[in-house]
């Protein structure tokens, strides 16, 4: 089975800190996500990842950042946490879709962060 | 501006009967469309997906319409059951744009006993 491992389920930080979201997957897949997921919004992509090093803003990048180092981690950075960041996130990971193919984007259980 | 839009934002159904979610696009590029079924405390799981090139795809009690003139799509879950209750996202990618999912705003469906 994919395994896609956050590596915190609830976080509580203060405002202005910098917070780390770390997130792993054993699937040796090239795609990785961040969304964040809020009631209403659905999930909006923060950045996105198709191979090391290599990685594109999605809807909604301001204040975050991305880190991948090694093709299995994927690590989501606020770079000064604010209230608003307040929110559940969620990595996920899909291999390569071949032309004409399909593809399956696996989730991990999500990360609850509370800013306060 | 949220490129898949997903409705009702909430169900309710009794049990036995039909559910229905629909979603719609506007980027022509999207060419595969997934729904995701989430419980909660979990991460949203794949449920069943769609290409353009098909209008119908069924797998057990749940089926995907596909409109493609209308950029509309929608799932049917027949035979509703309590265990159904979830949220449930529409999404899409295309392969024009690195395979990125956007997915729509949910719904939450509650199956009554």
């Amino acid at each position: 089975d994919v395994k896609v491992t956050q590596s915190s389920r609830y976080l509580v930080k203060r405002t202005g800190e910098k917070v780390f979201l770390e997130c792993v997957q054993d699937m040796d897949h090239e795609n990785m996500f961040w969304y964040r997921q809020d009631p209403g919004l659905g999930l909006r992509l923060i950045y996105f990842s198709y191979d090391v090093k290599m990685k594109e803003k999605g809807d909604i990048p301001e204040g975050y950042s991305v880190s991948r180092e090694k093709k299995e981690r994927f690590s989501l950075i606020l770079e000064s946490a604010s209230t608003n960041q307040t929110s559940m996130y969620l990595c996920a990971s899909s291999p390569y879709r071949p032309q004409g193919g399909n593809t399956e984007a696996f989730f991990g259980q999500g990360t609850r962060l509370t800013v306060v | 501006q949220q490129q898949v839009k997903q409705s009702p934002q909430s169900l309710i159904v009794q049990k036995g009967g039909i559910s229905i979610i629909n979603c719609a696009y506007e980027n022509t590029a999207f060419d595969y469309f997934p729904w995701y079924q989430q419980f909660p405390g979990k991460g949203p799981a794949l449920l069943i997906a769609i290409r353009p090139d098909v209008s119908e795809k069924k797998e057990g009690r749940f089926t995907i319409s596909f409109n493609k003139s209308a950029k509309q799509f929608s799932l049917h879950i027949m035979d509703s059951q309590p265990g159904d209750s979830a949220t449930y996202f529409c999404a899409a990618s295309s392969e024009y744009n690195f395979n990125k999912f956007y997915f729509g705003s949910g719904t939450k469906l509650n199956v009554k006993p």
